[in-house]
């Protein structure tokens, strides 16, 4: 099977701007987690969504949101883009509650 | 709130020996997960380990294994015969079961570097 996918790879936004990024979860995965991960804060958890319905979110302002589609990719858009928002941004997937989650490469943003 | 807490922010050990990383967390829930990631300098997160709480055995993986103290909340992790591509920064995570969905609480990591 082929693993989660992450789109763009690499990405430099500036201060302002929005971006959206997307996450292809293993087939037959239902479940997609999101997680911003910085030097200073570490890993953090953004939201969560099964099948097309967010189910948990992290404490995260609403510039950050997310969606989920009927095959299961998701997308996670930040608007207003702040300096403080360049990350390495992570995207898991799994079967459903318990399970493991499989994560992507991940998206790093730089925010000029 | 749960939280998960990794005390050696770095580590190292020599090839082919022997080397524990330390966890511990603090949580009200009886049924829970645990997992330890392994991320390599590509960034991407790779899964060592699992264990349910509900299981009293430790888990094993091949070179690795964890040593779940559920009463102590501790949940360490060993890694045996240290190869060169075990150099990574490693995350303890911790899932809730029934709370908190699809959510791992990620420990601040431990960076181990195997040396030759």
């Amino acid at each position: 099977k082929a693993g989660v996918t992450q789109t763009p790879r690499y990405l430099i936004k500036t201060r302002g701007q929005q971006v959206t990024l997307s996450c292809s979860p293993i087939s037959g995965h239902r479940s997609v987690s999101w997680y911003q991960q910085t030097p200073g804060q570490g890993l953090q958890f953004l939201f969560e969504y099964f099948s097309e319905t967010q189910r948990n979110k992290g404490n995260f302002p609403g510039r950050f949101s997310g969606r989920q589609f009927s095959n299961s990719r998701s997308e996670m858009n930040v608007s207003t883009l702040e300096l403080g928002d360049s990350a390495l941004y992570l995207c898991a997937s799994s079967l459903g509650e318990g399970d493991t989650q499989y994560f992507g490469p991940g998206t790093r943003l730089t925010v000029l | 709130a749960q939280t998960v807490t990794q005390s050696q922010p770095e580590m190292s050990v020599q090839e082919a020996e022997t080397v524990t990383l330390s966890c511990t967390y603090d949580t009200s829930e009886n049924n829970y997960y645990l997992f330890w990631y392994k991320q390599p300098p590509s960034r991407q997160m790779i899964l060592v380990i699992r264990q349910e709480a509900y299981k009293q055995q430790n888990a094993t993986e091949n070179r690795f294994s964890v040593n779940f103290q559920k009463a102590a909340k501790s949940f360490s992790l060993k890694i045996s015969d240290s190869q060169l591509g075990d150099t990574a920064m490693y995350f303890c995570a911790f899932m809730g079961d029934s709370s908190n969905t699809g959510k791992l609480i990620f420990g601040q990591g431990t960076t181990l570097q195997v040396k030759p």
